[in-house]
């Protein structure tokens, strides 16, 4: 079965530093590929996909991800993070398969940025 | 910006009963789906519901739950007769297509099993 990884339970960051957040899969095949975010007291948002083409992809509010295949990741990034990122980050893994319909998520990263 | 409503935002019941979470997907969507998160855990997929069927399950979604589509705007999930072990934040989902399109998260129902 599949799976994926988030190393990172709570990162604490200052206002204008660069974000890296882990993520790492588990399937054998070919997968889909999100990040969602959870702000305080909202509901799951989509960052950004990855479905095929270029491995690297842009979201929303400056965030972008690269899928390396060869290391099974899909590592967020953005380079100067603001008090208002603050909020529960997901990855998250679709099956590329006809059938597939759900989604498998990482534990979740809580960031945490100071003014 | 069409948004997946909940009801209710936070359900506490006793052990036994039966509890019925409301969703309202958006509305030409097709596709939809529940997940639910036991706090400190991962959020799991329980269902997903096409067409009036349900068209995958996960492992967790045993006789004790069911899902319907009882007009053309709600999507329930029922669980029979809880356990303390439900307790948990309750996510509906839709989507307009099955395949490489984003799901869209309602803010969850929060149910207390006690």
């Amino acid at each position: 079965a599949q799976s994926v990884s988030q190393h990172n339970h709570h990162v604490i960051l200052s206002e204008a530093a660069s974000l890296e957040l882990g993520c790492n899969y588990s399937y054998g095949g070919t997968v889909n590929l999100f990040w969602y975010v959870q702000y305080p007291g909202q509901h799951l948002q989509l960052l950004l996909k990855y479905f095929s083409g270029d491995p690297l992809v842009k979201g929303i509010k400056g965030f972008e991800a690269e899928f390396i295949k060869s290391k099974f990741s899909f590592n967020l990034r953005k380079p100067s993070v603001q008090w208002s990122d603050t909020a529960e980050y997901f990855c998250a893994l679709k099956i590329s398969s006809g059938s597939a319909r759900q989604l498998t998520f990482g534990s979740g990263t809580q960031l945490t940025v100071l003014p | 910006e069409p948004e997946v409503t909940q009801t209710p935002s936070h359900q506490v019941t006793q052990m036994g009963q039966e509890v019925i979470l409301r969703c309202v997907p958006i509305s030409n969507h097709l596709y939809f789906y529940w997940y639910r998160q036991i706090l400190g855990q991962k959020v799991e997929f329980l269902v997903s519901f096409y067409n009036n069927e349900i068209s995958e399950k996960s492992e967790i979604f045993d006789d004790q739950f069911s899902v319907e589509r009882p007009d053309g705007s709600n999507f329930t999930l029922k669980i029979r007769s809880t356990k303390l072990e439900d307790s948990a934040m309750y996510f509906c989902a839709s989507s307009l297509l099955a395949g490489v399109v984003e799901q869209y998260f309602g803010p969850g129902t929060r149910l207390t099993v006690t």
